[in-house]
């Protein structure tokens, strides 16, 4: 799988919208970008994946550029429960491509 | 079931004992991964389990390290001879196919050895 590059940490105010950014330069054609979250002593929880449109469901929203070197997850209306570690994971469709490499993230902190 | 499950959820033994952590898969899902994650780090692919074929077992870390499933279902990850690096929150995963439309996690299974 290709690199990605998150910020180590960002913080929200509750409410209000957060906008966490990946860049994944090396991306190749068929990679999937997918995003994941890590909330404390809990296995990651899929959240959205895309290709090259924009997606939307109702956990977040994921916007890619249209050059797909970068892409950010929105989530509309930050909660306390939102708070987590969140992964941008390129997934090709080759063999092997089930490995999935997860970095360190970004831990997100929501406050009240 | 709704979720994977994964047994015990945590586990503590000594240094040199053997332990044998399950994995339940959601009911269909074909394919059955086993990741570890060390404490404050990223997650580190272990092995891979599709149907009927041979397992990709190249992230298996030593041969103290086995897995086994039946067919499309449960899984069982073996680590023998216990070492305290072996420390770690060991996670299962299942998908539909290969995981292109993504991956249900369970919620680990906390290993310590002492």
């Amino acid at each position: 799988d290709a690199k990605t590059t998150q910020p180590n940490s960002m913080e929200s105010n509750e409410e209000e919208p957060v906008h966490l950014p990946c860049n994944h330069s090396t991306i190749s054609g068929t990679d999937y970008i997918h995003w994941y979250r890590q909330l404390p002593s809990q296995g990651p929880e899929y959240v959205i994946h895309g290709l090259t449109s924009n997606v939307n469901n109702r956990m977040a929203s994921l916007a890619i550029a249209e050059d797909r070197k970068s892409s950010t997850l929105i989530l509309h209306r930050a909660t306390l429960r939102d708070a987590a570690v969140y992964y941008c994971i390129l997934r090709g469709s080759g063999a092997g491509s089930y490995q999935l490499t997860f970095g360190k993230g970004t831990k997100l902190s929501v406050i009240p | 079931g709704a979720g994977v499950s994964q047994s015990p959820s945590n586990k503590v033994t000594e240094k040199g004992k053997d332990v044998e952590l399950r994995c339940d898969p959601i009911s269909g899902h074909t394919a059955l991964y086993w990741y570890r994650q060390r404490l404050g780090q990223g997650l580190e692919f272990l092995i891979y389990f599709q149907g009927n074929s041979a397992p990709d077992k190249s992230g298996l870390p030593s041969d103290r390290f086995s897995a086994e499933r039946t067919g499309e279902s449960v899984s069982t990850l073996t680590i023998q001879r216990t070492q305290q690096e072996d420390s770690a929150v060991y996670l299962c995963a299942s998908s539909l196919a290969r995981g292109v439309y993504g991956y249900t996690f369970g919620s680990g299974t906390r290993l310590t050895v002492v």
